[in-house]
């Protein structure tokens, strides 16, 4: 009963440094969403995917890159990160027309 | 560029008594989806609502989507320490099948 599972759970990094998060899905979904939540603004989409080998920006997709190599994963990278990215990351997958289904979240701090 | 405005922020009540939260919008959506989210937690979802006036009820939760489609409402009857949480309202895109959250309301009911 896996759901959607995110990796690591908290991260602190250096700024400069690069890092990759997981999100994985065991539900078959074709759509897959990164957003970050900070207090006051929500939740802001970052890049999403509509299917295998396909991304999309999302609202917010500066400093952040994202690869969808397998349906059931998806990644999303900083290269060099900056105190601004400090935020809680989340993952989400769904279908057409569907609602998401969300993962427990990345917690980042960049120093 | 598509906008849901929720009221209020934050609500603190007693145990027993009844709230109403909204979510507003200029915007038509095709669907419409409540969410709760716990500390440390995804956001799970609690409704989806898609016809014009649809009304939903999940126990004491009664979810209203308007008329128009434009915005809709959450009402909590007596409240309990257990209803305790973030709730976001998330609309879909009448056209491109975007999602746009809102920024949330957070809810605290004291025993």
């Amino acid at each position: 009963n896996a759901g959607v599972t995110q990796t690591p759970k908290f991260r602190v990094l250096k700024t400069g440094q690069s890092m990759t998060l997981l999100c994985a899905q065991d539900m078959n979904h074709e759509y897959m969403y990164w957003y970050r939540q900070d207090p006051g603004m929500g939740l802001r989409l970052i890049h999403y995917s509509v299917g295998e080998g396909t991304t999309a920006k999302g609202e917010v997709p500066d400093g952040y890159n994202v690869s969808r190599l397998k349906k059931q994963n998806f990644l999303l990278g900083l290269e060099s990160a900056a105190p601004s990215q400090t935020s809680v990351y989340f993952c989400a997958s769904g279908r057409l027309q569907q609602p998401q289904h969300f993962g427990d979240g990345t917690r980042l701090s960049i120093l | 560029t598509q906008l849901l405005e929720q009221s209020p922020q934050f609500l603190s009540i007693q145990e027993g008594e009844n709230l109403t939260v909204y979510c507003n919008s200029s915007s038509v959506f095709s669907s419409l989806q409540w969410y709760r989210q716990e500390p440390g937690e995804g956001p799970v979802l609690l409704v989806t609502v898609v016809t014009g006036g649809e009304v939903k009820k999940l126990k004491r939760l009664t979810f209203q989507f308007g008329d128009a489609r434009k915005d809709s409402s959450l009402h909590i009857t007596a409240a309990q320490p257990g209803d305790t949480g973030l709730y976001l309202c998330a609309g879909r895109g009448n056209r491109d099948d975007k999602i746009i959250f809102g920024k949330g309301t957070r809810l605290h009911i004291l025993p």
